[in-house]
Parts: structure tokens; sequence; C-alpha cells
């Protein structure tokens, strides 16, 4: 069984400020681990994937996380916030049951970038 | 050039009814899903489906009931809808042995 925790439900911070999503999973075997984000009224979008490579992860819009195997993390960080990156992001770890593979989200972020 | 589709973007419909959700990809994806996104943007899988065949089905109401046709296309029929059924419903996809899934845009369900 696997599962994930997103500290904090809303962070805020200042346009250019460093972003900081914390993300922490539980999982019985090697997990494979994904950022998404909801921008308002749309669906899910991949920002970055963990699969066993690189513990660091680089994704799209400048986003990176780190995969912490000794701390079952995963957080999701940017140097600098812009103004679109306001939206829902959200911690996913991967399992698989049969030729599927399940995905469990944690219960969101949401991201508010002041000017 | 849509990789998932979904339709409708918006259903409104009364207690009682049946509705059906359609999901489309045009990935070549052989791995098909709906998730349920509830009021407070929790996501949750409902049903996996792999080359037509249903390999994951969560705890849902007997009132759900997936179909598919054919590997790109993933419906979600609803019977006798009820107030709690009211979330937004979101199809994805991604290729057998592949972990990433890529996600429709979603179909916002209200229940009255």
């Amino acid at each position: 069984a696997q599962s994930v925790t997103q500290l904090g439900s809303h962070v805020s911070v200042s346009e250019g400020a460093l972003v900081l999503l914390r993300c922490n999973y539980s999982s019985s075997v090697p997990p494979y681990l994904f950022w998404y984000v909801q921008y308002p009224n749309q669906g899910l979008q991949l920002l970055l994937k963990y699969t066993s490579a690189a513990t660091l992860v680089k994704g799209i819009n400048g986003f990176e996380a780190e995969f912490k195997k000794s701390e079952t993390s995963f957080h999701l960080t940017k140097p600098s916030a812009h103004m679109s990156d306001a939206a829902e992001y959200f911690c996913a770890v991967s399992a698989s049951s049969g030729s599927a593979r399940q995905l469990t989200f944690g219960s969101g972020t949401q991201l508010t970038v002041l000017p | 050039d849509t990789a998932v589709s979904q339709t409708p973007k918006y259903l409104v419909t009364q207690m009682g009814n049946d509705k059906s959700i359609k999901c489309e990809q045009n990935l070549g994806h052989d791995t098909m899903y709906w998730y349920k996104q509830d009021s407070k943007k929790f996501l949750k899988i409902m049903f996996s489906y792999n080359n037509k065949e249903l390999i994951i089905n969560e705890t849902v109401p007997n009132r759900f009931s997936p179909k598919s046709p054919d590997k790109a296309h993933l419906n979600l029929h609803i019977n006798s809808l009820e107030l709690g059924d009211s979330a937004v419903y979101f199809c994805a996809s991604s290729l057998a042995g592949v972990y990433e899934q890529y996600f429709g845009p979603g179909t916002r369900l209200t229940v009255t």
C-alpha cells in the first residue's frame, strides 16, 4: 500500500521568492513519484517524475524535485516564483496493480503568488 | 491534436437520472482510468482498463459502470444519480508498464 502526505494545504509566496511544496510518501516497494499541477478549471498536467534514475529531477516551468529515500520525501521547488505559477499542486505515488499503474494522490497544495 | 478529451465538460442533472461521460485518447495508450475529484480537490481512482479489460475497480457504488469499446475510449455510465455524485471526473491514460498518466480536462458533474 502507498500513501502521500502534502504538508500545507495553502502556501503563499511573493513573486520572485523561492517556492517549496512539501511531499512525503509511504510505499512498501520502491516508489515512482510525480508532481502534477492543476490550473483553475483545467485537468492535471505532469510537472515532473521520479522513476528511480537521478534523485534530482527537473521538470517543466523551472520546477525541480529531489527524491530523498532516508526522509521519504519528494519536495517540489522553484527558485523564483512567477504569477503564472499560482495553481493547485498534487504529489502522487505509483504502485503497480497488474498491468495498470495506480496513482495515489496527496490532498494537494494551493500555491498563491503575491505581487 | 487534443491528447485526452472528455465530453461533456459540464453536466447538470437531477437526482435519479442516468448519465454518461465519454473519454477518448489519441496517444496510442492501452490503459485508461477514471478518477473522481471531490469538492476538497481530493483525487481518487475509480477504475482502470487495460486493452478493454477491467484491471482496477476501487470501491465505488454499482451505479457506476465503466465501458471500454476499444483501447482509445473509456466511458463512464452512472445510474440513479445522487447528490453525493457531484464532483469533477477525470479520465487519464497511460501505456502499460509506464508510470506517468495523462489527464483529460475533466467533467464537472452537478446533481441537483
